[in-house]
């Protein structure tokens, strides 16, 4: 089972880029990694998931090197919206719908004006 | 379309009462099941996950206890509360094979225990 290590917080300012990076040393082959966010008082929402390399959707881009013992999750040009709790997720989504998955502590984002 | 339910959404309970939680998805077919409970400003605990009816593994201490009567129905459980047993629970699945492997969650239910 991957354990997932990240920054407890981190601070940013509006309309900077923000990284945060996931430590997963021991991912096994059938593990895809995956982001959520999460606001108070609701359940994490998913932002993005890749396998390797470099994934980007509307909101977010995912980088993965060769060997996925880390990902970054970038958020481009941030807003006050993206004050929440980022979590990184590791798990054997496609050939075992998940099984047991174990969110690590999460990384505090704020952003400040 | 997918969906999942859970409710109460807010409860208060004196300790030593029993609790009943219930989440039910809707739109997918053997999705795998969780439990999780995030106490205030900490992270999310899983408590109990679910391949299938009947199949339950479990996390956390023995006064919690989850059960799947059906294929997309999962209640979480507790005989007599603890103070300890305050926080946040949220029900959420993933879908199968064919998915995209995201964790769809509930809105989750706050529970106080007095």
């Amino acid at each position: 089972l991957a354990k997932t290590t990240q920054p407890i917080s981190m601070d940013s300012y509006e309309g900077q880029e923000v990284n945060i990076t996931c430590s997963h040393n021991n991912i096994a082959t059938n593990d895809y990694i995956t982001w959520y966010q999460q606001f108070p008082s609701q359940g994490p929402r998913f932002i993005i998931q890749g396998y390797k390399t470099k994934v980007t959707n509307e909101v977010a881009s995912l980088f993965i090197p060769a060997d996925r013992k880390s990902s970054t999750l970038s958020l481009p040009r941030v807003s006050l919206s993206d004050t929440a709790v980022y979590y990184c997720l590791v798990g054997d989504f496609f050939y075992n719908q998940g099984g047991k998955l174990i969110f690590g502590q999460g990384t505090e984002l704020s952003v400040k004006p | 379309s997918q969906t999942i339910h859970q409710w109460p959404a807010t409860l208060v309970q004196p300790v030593g009462s029993p609790l009943s939680l219930e989440c039910t998805v809707e739109g997918t077919s053997n999705p795998n099941l969780y439990w999780y409970r995030q106490a205030a400003g900490r992270g999310l605990q899983l408590l109990f996950y679910s391949v299938g009816i009947g199949q339950i593994s479990s996390e956390v201490p023995q006064n919690l206890s989850a059960s799947r009567p059906q294929d997309r129905q999962f209640i979480l459980s507790s005989k007599k509360l603890l103070l300890s047993d305050s926080g946040f629970y949220l029900c959420a699945y993933s879908s199968g094979r064919a998915g995209t492997g995201e964790l769809f969650f509930g809105e989750g239910s706050r529970l106080t225990v007095l």
